[in-house]
């Protein structure tokens, strides 16, 4: 399989600013997925990212370097709701899904 | 309302006793794909499917086997369940492609005793 590193486990105060890393292999590389999933609920998407640079999308950005085989999600503002997990997935030969093994973020008050 | 429906949510069953867990869409997506989720290991696909009668393996197909005989739906068959089967299972699906976003059930928690 595929080697996706993230944290596993990161805590930040509500209003503060957090940014959660991923590592891939690069090759056969075709995007880099994003998503949220809550405990005990589904994952669902927040981002996705082909070329270079910031997508940013509300309180959300998510940032891509394909060279380094790097990406990170960006959290502003955040808000007691965004304590989950956050996870990070990358598509091999176009329809295999490699899923790193999240990050979970605390918000605290 | 658009979603992916497994059943069942939550199955406690024996080793060795056949069963199947069922994933219905109604998006018209072309690609479905089956996920266990285990502590420590993240998501990791088992199943997927790229249309009808199109299946194919993904990172841990041992003892799991699917079928794609309709669009809408992707059943999930374990043949002989046994203990390390015990996980959190999730369908998703998409239009298809690598750009695009999975949509996923709400799980099914299964333990094999």
């Amino acid at each position: 399989g595929q080697n996706i590193d993230q944290p596993t486990e990161m805590t930040a105060t509500e209003g503060a600013i957090v940014q959660i890393n991923c590592t891939y292999q690069t090759s056969g590389f075709n995007g880099l997925f994003w998503y949220q999933q809550h405990a005990g609920e589904a994952p669902t998407f927040l981002s996705y990212n082909v070329l270079d640079g910031l997508e940013e999308k509300g309180r959300f950005s998510s940032f891509l370097s394909r060279s380094k085989g790097y990406s990170y999600l960006l959290l502003k503002e955040l808000q007691m709701k965004d304590s989950a997990s956050y996870l990070c997935a990358v598509p091999y030969n176009f329809n295999k899904f490699y899923f790193g093994s999240g990050t979970k973020l605390n918000v605290k008050p | 309302e658009a979603q992916v429906t497994q059943n069942p949510r939550y199955l406690i069953t024996v080793t060795g006793k056949k069963l199947t867990v069922t994933c219905s869409q109604n998006m018209n997506h072309e690609y479905m794909s089956w996920y266990r989720q285990d502590p420590g290991l993240g998501l990791r696909q088992i199943y997927y499917s790229m249309n009808v009668e199109v299946t194919d393996k993904g990172d841990v197909p041992e003892g799991y086997k699917v079928s794609r005989k309709e669009k809408r739906n992707f059943p999930l068959i374990l043949e002989s369940p046994s203990p390390n089967q015990t996980s959190l299972y999730f369908c998703a699906s998409s239009l298809g492609g690598p750009n695009q976003p999975q949509h996923f059930g709400d799980g099914t928690r299964l333990s094999i005793l």
